[in-house]
């Protein structure tokens, strides 16, 4: 059972045009989002997080929206560029209940063409 | 400040054989993970550790065993592999647990034949 799905498995956009990814979760204990980024042959690496208490976070090009009554949160990244080529990977977590598991959709893979 | 080291960054073992997979950090962290990454899918994780001593299962933790003797150091060990553990296998390690920023090793591809 995916608590965490990024329904697309990839998406292609053209340099300088707006990456939409997408993230829905099912656990409703859910309050903190994060997502991470991920070039072949590395380790993801953190980009951006949310908390419930917000709806919006920005951090230069990237902004990550958060609809908690829809529990679907999106990255955008504009302009998008092509070394944003990458998998993001969402990843949620419970702050209250004790767990110290981040729970991981299973990625999308973003191709930005020059 | 070299962050997450893993060794090896690529293996390949025979149906039954052994192997642990190392993993270090130096930046202080409590918490530590491994991970492993199938292709098209995204992170399972598998043993965790809060502290040195301390250990606990993930969501896909059969066939593995793991230890904490230091804050350091948290060696993921393989007994008897099996093809279904043919993946890509991260360590992570994070200060505060929980949703805190973790930092990844650069992975391990692991194949058994």
């Amino acid at each position: 059972d995916q608590q965490v799905k990024q329904n697309s498995p990839s998406l292609s956009v053209q340099e300088g045009r707006i990456s939409i990814l997408n993230c829905d979760y099912t656990n409703s204990m859910f309050d903190y989002f994060l997502w991470y980024k991920k070039y072949p042959a590395e380790g993801p690496t953190f980009l951006i997080s949310i908390s419930s208490i917000k709806d919006k976070n920005e951090d230069g090009r990237f902004t990550v929206f958060l609809n908690k009554s829809a529990k679907h949160l999106s990255l955008h990244i504009v302009p998008s560029q092509p070394g944003d080529s990458a998998v993001y990977f969402c990843a949620a977590y419970p702050t209250q209940g004790g767990s110290e598991k981040l729970v991981f959709g299973k990625g999308t893979k973003l191709t930005v063409n020059p | 400040n070299a962050g997450v080291t893993q060794t090896p960054k690529f293996r390949i073992l025979k149906i039954g054989q052994s192997m642990t997979l190392q993993c270090t950090q130096d930046m202080n962290h409590n918490y530590m993970y491994w991970y492993r990454q199938d292709p098209g899918m995204g992170l399972k994780l598998i043993y965790y550790s809060v502290g040195a001593g301390i250990t606990d299962k993930g969501e896909v933790p059969n066939g593995y065993n793991v230890s904490r003797s230091t804050t350091e150091d948290f060696p993921l060990r393989l007994e008897l592999a099996a093809p279904s553990q043919t993946s890509v296998y991260f360590c992570a390690s994070t200060l505060a647990g929980g949703g805190d920023t973790q930092y990844f090793g650069p992975g391990t591809r692991l194949t058994v034949l």
